[in-house]
């Protein structure tokens, strides 16, 4: 069980838009501290796709953005595409852990 | 261009210890600011922080696995080695290396390694 929650499963038609969420507590997303996303295609190692919250990394589809408020954050997709199918994972700091890194369960979205 | 590739072992016995090795190019462990961690993934399951460490040899560790691994750099072989002991059929997983984005607090990983799959099973 991770201190960060995802749901398991999301899914949306293709031009739809989604937004994965990743609940944290006061001791890590609360604190301040920030969230990073990740994509994962099957197969495949994950891809930084939002760091600090809310920035793309050179070469990500603006497509995808990132934001946080309070003990939460969230990964919004915009004009989902059949490519955007794949696990999503948001990742913080796990203070209290004492843990540098702590990955979420992951989210599974399937393009219907 | 930034590369990772992970090496090591497919298959290891419960109870012997695991050694893998991150070789990298593109960048330099004795670089400010720079770090490599090790992150795995058990088949079907989530992402695992394993161990990271930094240009000036601070090392950290996943609290729940520390009394079970090393992180160690070879600056001369831009090489980071990680070994974990005791090794058991729940350690079954994709093993990944993978470069820090540098200034990112908490650190997040901008490159990766393919991964290595190793297979604990006597």
């Amino acid at each position: 069980q991770s201190v960060l929650t995802q749901p398991p499963s999301v899914s949306g038609a293709p031009g739809q838009r989604v937004t994965i969420s990743c609940t944290g507590s006061s001791s890590n997303i609360g604190a301040g501290y920030d969230v990073h996303w990740y994509q994962q295609l099957p197969g495949t190692a994950p891809k930084l796709l939002i760091y600090a919250n809310s920035n793309r990394p050179s070469g990500v589809p603006d497509r995808f953005s990132g934001s946080k408020s309070g003990t939460s954050a969230s990964l919004a997709i915009t004009g989902l595409q059949a490519e955007d199918e794949a696990d999503y994972y948001c990742q913080s700091y796990g203070s209290s852990l004492s843990a540098d890194v702590v990955f979420g369960g992951g989210t599974k979205l399937t393009v219907l | 261009q930034i590369t990772l590739k992970e090496s090591g072992p497919t298959l290891v016995k419960p109870t012997q210890t695991l050694t893998l090795t991150c070789t990298f190019s593109g960048f330099s462990l004795s670089t400010s600011g720079v770090a490599v961690g090790w992150i795995r993934q058990p088949p079907g399951k989530a992402l695992e922080w394993l161990a990271l460490i930094y240009w000036d040899d601070d090392k950290r560790y996943s609290p729940s696995r520390k009394s079970r691994l090393t992180i160690t750099k070879d600056t001369s072989k831009n090489q980071v080695v990680l070994t974990m002991t005791n090794m058991d059929p729940v350690d079954t997983a994709t093993y990944y290396c993978a470069h820090r984005l540098s200034g990112s607090l908490p650190p997040s990983f901008d490159y990766w390694g393919q991964g290595t799959l190793v297979t604990v099973s006597s």
